[in-house]
């Protein structure tokens, strides 16, 4: 398998525009993961769904972004308008929906918001 | 619900041993360690499960106190590539895994 596969790799947007972000889980995961990773904050939970049900959004900063998994083979993370401080490392991880299996991430969308 | 992770970065030579310590006010059921070289995505390093149960790396070693839910993860005999940023992952419920904010590994020759 080729892993989790996050499209684009990069991301330069001017403010107010819409940007959307992809990701492919690995096949047969049941679980998929967005985090925004930034110096200051780490890696933050956004958002987490299993079996494509959305399960917690809680870690959604604003109403700007949204999240979807129409199928078990794709998600994406949209953020309308977009501000200079949603600038960051943005990562999809899988996994099994079990307890004990470890999450595999993608190589992440490094957006920049002028 | 983030878990707290100390210390926030830590230098060594080639060889001396590391201890990154991870807590959290919440119950838990798991504790994943991983590691970010830069510029990389996280890669797992091991789970730690409530029981004592525990999966991962062959020369990485870590600790679970359930009652008081920090995790500790042992580097002994620090490489050089050992450096990057660990982070630890925590479940309270329902496969929920949210990380600390990393604590910052450099070794030097």
């Amino acid at each position: 398998d080729a892993g989790v596969i996050q499209s684009p790799r990069h991301e330069v947007t001017e403010m107010g525009q819409e940007v959307t972000l992809r990701c492919k889980p690995i096949s047969g995961h049941n679980s998929l993961f967005w985090y925004r990773q930034t110096m200051m904050r780490g890696l933050e939970l956004l958002i987490y769904f299993n079996n494509n049900v959305p399960i917690d959004d809680s870690g959604m900063p604003e109403d700007r972004f949204s999240a979807k998994m129409p199928n078990a083979s794709f998600s994406t993370l949209k953020i309308q308008p977009s501000e200079p401080r949603d600038s960051a490392v943005y990562f999809c991880a899988s996994s099994l929906h079990r307890r004990n299996t470890e999450a595999f991430f993608g190589q992440g969308t490094r957006l920049t918001v002028v | 619900q983030q878990p707290v992770q100390s210390p926030q970065a830590v230098i060594l030579r080639e060889g001396e041993d590391a201890v990154i310590n991870c807590s959290s006010s919440k119950a838990l059921y798991s504790v994943h360690w991983y590691r970010q070289k830069h510029g990389e995505a996280p890669v797992f390093l091991m789970i730690l499960l409530k029981g004592g149960e525990q999966k991962g790396h062959e020369k990485i070693s870590a600790s679970f106190n359930e009652k008081k839910q920090q995790s500790s993860l042992y580097l002994t005999a620090s490489q050089l590539s050992y450096s990057g940023t660990y982070f630890c992952g925590t479940e309270v419920n329902n496969n929920d895994m949210r990380f600390g904010a990393g604590t910052r590994l450099t070794v030097k020759p």
